[in-house]
């Protein structure tokens, strides 16, 4: 299974909405939905920020959300933040216990 | 509250192993009620699932690795491994173990608990 492609950088002014997203394929985000977005800020653990496609954890703002289109998963970022400033993954299951990573999209706060 | 940190040497040599552990406090790592992971990243890369351990011990491994990894249990319970054959500089990354959630036994593969991260860096 390839990786999943996200563009390299995104960027938005404080308050904007922005929207980066992850292309599969049929046999990976298109037939399942675990879908996972990480936020990763540079020397720290990644941070699940959806799962499941559009699930958010306890603690994760709701300016978070995800959603999905046939091979393409996507994450929008509402009003943001400063500290929204980090490196986003998306991960997918692939089938026979694999897990499948984008490569990663630099998230700016202009 | 669950914490996970890696361990290791942060320098091997070409063709050698690369071998690391990960503790576990706040847990046990019994395969079977969450699925115990490792996670790399080359520098200016994406992440790459390396594989993960479960029911019964048994493991699975990404597709790109199959063959030079080798993952295990501890017999305190409270540590896991991974064993790394054959290393290139390719495999120079920031090793990260994690947990992966599970639902009543099924895994939701999403990664809820990381350690902070090891460099290891493949170098004569």
């Amino acid at each position: 299974q390839s990786a999943l492609t996200q563009p390299p950088s995104a960027s938005g002014s404080p308050g904007q909405t922005v929207t980066i997203s992850c292309t599969g394929s049929s046999g990976d985000i298109g037939i399942y939905n675990y879908v996972t977005w990480y936020q990763h800020h540079p020397g720290k653990a990644p941070k699940v920020m959806i799962f499941e496609v559009s699930e958010r954890p306890s603690g994760v703002p709701d300016r978070f959300s995800g959603s999905k289109s046939g091979n393409t998963a996507s994450l929008t970022v509402s009003g943001l933040r400063a500290e929204d400033e980090a490196q986003y993954h998306c991960s997918s299951y692939a089938g026979n216990g694999k897990v499948i990573f984008g490569g990663g999209t630099r998230l700016t706060v202009l | 509250q669950v914490q996970l940190q890696e361990s290791g040497p942060g320098l091997v040599k070409p063709s050698q192993t690369l071998s690391l552990t990960c503790t576990v406090s706040g847990d046990s790592v019994i395969p079977g009620l969450y699925y115990w992971s490792w996670v790399r990243q080359p520098a200016g890369k994406g992440l790459e699932w390396i594989g993960h351990i479960y029911t019964g011990g048994y493991s699975k491994y990404n597709p790109s690795l199959e063959g030079r990894v080798t993952m295990s249990v501890g017999t305190s319970k409270r540590q896991f491994s991974l064993d790394l054959n054959s290393v290139t500089a390719a495999d120079t990354a920031v090793y990260y173990c994690a947990r992966m959630y599970c639902k009543n036994y099924y895994p939701l593969y999403y990664f809820d608990y990381w350690g902070p991260g090891i460099l290891v860096t493949v170098s004569s």
